[in-house]
């Protein structure tokens, strides 16, 4: 079935990095991507999403790439704290569907 | 804006109980989730509601699982009766279409049965 992974469960960097977190999709239909946030005890807080029409989008320290001919997402944060230390999902959809999420990438960031 | 809320934000039970999770998504938002997170499987949509109408429920596990919106701004998710598998943190999300917009997650309920 359809389902949205990543490449890496966990990643470590020190801080002031770059970091980059890979997505892998399977669904060609999707047409909405999301990256999500989630610290211990929390729930998943939105970062940044990026729709189909595009395949880049910055925002404040991160940056979204989309590659629909592979079906390849990546979020890159830039210059890592370690208060970007937590479990970061991707999430994709297509229209008349609900968000479907991959199992998540834990980044660790020490200092 | 308080967000999404949650209660209760812990729940023990024994198995064979009752439960029942509750939500209030944020005002104006039309679409609501729940969604369940367990190390193994991750976060697994169990239903989604649009303008208060199921519109997806193909992930409620079996029927001993329930959700109701009698209204916009109230949603609750039962269990009946509760078994240790169901032991996991179940969120509710809303958001203001039912596609193509980030979902906004309430803290979430952790449930243990035991």
């Amino acid at each position: 079935g359809e389902s949205v992974g990543l490449h890496l469960p966990t990643l470590s960097v020190q801080e002031g990095d770059n970091s980059i977190i890979n997505c892998a999709y399977s669904n060609s239909a999707s047409d909405y991507f999301i990256w999500y946030k989630q610290e211990s005890g929390k729930g998943p807080q939105f970062i940044i999403d990026i729709r189909s029409n595009m395949d880049k989008r910055q925002g404040q320290r991160v940056t979204v790439l989309l590659n629909k001919t592979v079906k390849h997402l990546s979020l890159q944060i830039a210059a890592t704290q370690p208060g970007d230390s937590a479990v970061y999902f991707c999430a994709e959809n297509q229209a008349g569907t609900a968000l479907i999420f991959g199992k998540g990438t834990t980044l660790s960031v020490s200092s | 804006d308080a967000g999404v809320i949650q209660s209760p934000r812990h729940e023990v039970t024994e198995m064979g109980q009752e439960v029942t999770l509750r939500c209030k998504p944020i005002s104006g938002h039309n679409s609501l989730f729940w969604y369940r997170q367990t190390m193994m499987r991750g976060l697994e949509l169990l239903i989604y509601f649009n303008n208060n109408v199921p519109i997806d429920d193909s992930g409620m596990p079996e029927d001993r699982f329930s959700a109701k919106m009698p209204n916009a701004s109230f949603s609750t998710l039962k269990i009946q009766p509760s078994e240790p598998r169901d032991s996991a943190v179940y969120f509710c999300a809303s958001s203001p279409q039912a596609v193509t917009y980030g979902y906004t997650f309430g803290s979430g309920t952790r449930l243990t049965v035991v």
